[in-house]
């Protein structure tokens, strides 16, 4: 079946570091890839999106490309503020509306 | 700009209660589905529905039941609640059209 693994956290960086977050999935055929992130006490955010290989997703200064040679969907970003603490998912979607997500990555920004 | 609405965002049962999570949606989405969530498991979806009056299991549908009579509303039931339910819970609702999902708030349920 379908999964996704993404590296384990929590994730602790200092403002203005460099941010990766490893995710690689399995999947039959060609699944829309996604990160969310959920912010303390509320629901998961789309946070970006790739839907075909090679494609790249961004949004907020994050990025992820969907390389299908590795099957992977790294999340970067460049310089992470105090404000990106969160839970970030890595998820797929073939289709069938049946979304399958990862275990989540804590990450803790501090001053 | 409503989006999925879940109610309550907090519940506490006694084990042996019976109770439903409300979740609406007034985006006309088609698709909506339960997943639960707990703590280094990620999301699991318990059950999913395709449109007004067709519904399926996911991957952990035990304990728990639901309908979707309207495109807008899809209420879980537990029927008879145990401790092993304790989680969160969100309501997700994606467009025919699109594979990105729409969450709500999620209800955080304690069975005691």
């Amino acid at each position: 079946g379908d999964s996704v693994t993404q590296m384990e956290g929590p994730v602790t960086l200092s403002e203005e570091a460099f941010l990766t977050i490893n995710c690689t999935y399995t999947a039959t055929g060609y699944p829309s890839l996604f990160w969310y992130v959920q912010y303390p006490g509320e629901g998961l955010q789309l946070l970006l999106k790739a839907t075909k290989a090679d494609d790249k997703g961004s949004n907020k200064g994050f990025e992820a490309t969907y390389r299908k040679e590795t099957t992977s969907f790294h999340l970067e970003k460049g310089s992470v503020q105090v404000s990106d603490s969160a839970v970030y998912f890595c998820a797929l979607n073939r289709g069938y509306q049946k979304v399958t997500f990862g275990t989540g990555t804590k990450l803790q920004v501090i001053p | 700009n409503a989006g999925v609405t879940q109610t309550p965002k907090f519940q506490v049962l006694k084990t042996g209660q019976s109770m439903t999570l409300q979740c609406a949606q007034d985006m006309n989405h088609e698709y909506m589905s339960w997943y639960r969530q707990d703590p280094g498991m990620g999301l699991r979806l318990i059950h999913y529905s395709v449109g007004a009056g067709i519904t399926d299991q996911g991957e952990v549908p035990n304990g728990y039941n639901v309908s979707r009579s309207t495109t807008e509303d899809f209420p879980l039931r537990l029927l008879s609640a145990a401790p092993s339910q304790t989680s969160v819970y969100f309501c997700a609702s994606t467009p025919s059209v699109s594979t990105e999902a729409f969450f709500g708030q999620g209800t955080r349920l304690t069975v005691v």
